[in-house]
């Protein structure tokens, strides 16, 4: 079946470390999408791609970075410079287009930093 | 960046009952895309409907449908006969159509749905 991995679901941090969530998908999608998800906030964007070898910043990328060897994956370090890392991080894919194509998900990690 | 508000932090239906959750948003373009998406307790994030902005006609899947005010920036979801299921966040999102953020969504802040029996 095609679709979205994330993993560790659950990820903990000892404070000063840097860890590294991982993103894989089968969809043969061009786009790829990182999202953090705080309580009673929505859905922020912190990087995507939309090729292979390149990525841009999105509102909150402070803190955290990314790489885009292959299409399939697109790995999520956050950093000791992230100031407040624990959150729910959510990654996710879809075609390029100017259409209505959706972004399908993944079941997210849940960072906690101890 | 283009701002998406959902007003209504939590709502409450009646099972078999209907459910308006709102959502506006400020834009300048004149095409773009809305969405909503729901994520259940598992927190896996599922695409509900979507609506083009040049099509005036209201997009409908099923039991959910919406109202989409262009002139008033309003994006509202619409769920009939409500079912227990249904208990969720929902999350509005718009889209910019020139592919701004490289067509990433914008979300607003979501809605917690309670169904009860």
């Amino acid at each position: 079946d095609g679709g979205i991995t994330q993993s560790p679901k659950y990820l903990f941090r000892k404070e000063g470390q840097n860890v590294t969530l991982s993103c894989e998908q089968n969809l043969n999608h061009d786009a790829m999408y990182w999202y953090r998800q705080d309580p009673g906030q929505g859905l922020r964007l912190i990087y995507y791609s939309q090729i292979v070898n390149d990525f841009q910043k999105g509102d909150i990328a402070e803190g955290y970075s990314v790489s885009r060897e292959k299409k399939e994956s697109f790995p999520l370090t956050v950093t000791s410079a992230q100031k407040n890392p624990t959150a729910f991080y959510l990654c996710a894919s879809s075609v390029i287009d100017k259409g209505l194509d959706e972004q399908f998900f993944g079941p997210g990690t849940r960072l906690t930093v101890l | 960046a283009q701002t998406v508000t959902q007003s209504q932090p939590e709502m409450s239906v009646q099972e078999a009952e209907t459910v308006t959750l709102s959502c506006t948003y400020d834009t300048s373009e004149s095409d773009y895309y809305l969405f909503w998406y729901k994520q259940p307790p598992s927190r896996q994030m599922i695409l509900v409907i979507r609506q083009e902005a040049y099509k005036q006609q209201n997009a409908t899947e099923n039991r959910f449908s919406v109202n989409f005010q262009k002139a008033a920036k309003s994006f509202s979801l619409k769920i009939s006969d409500s079912q227990l299921g249904d208990a969720a966040m929902y999350f509005c999102a718009y889209r910019s159509y020139f592919g701004d953020s490289g067509y990433a969504l914008n979300f607003g802040k979501g809605t917690s749905l309670l169904v009860t029996p």
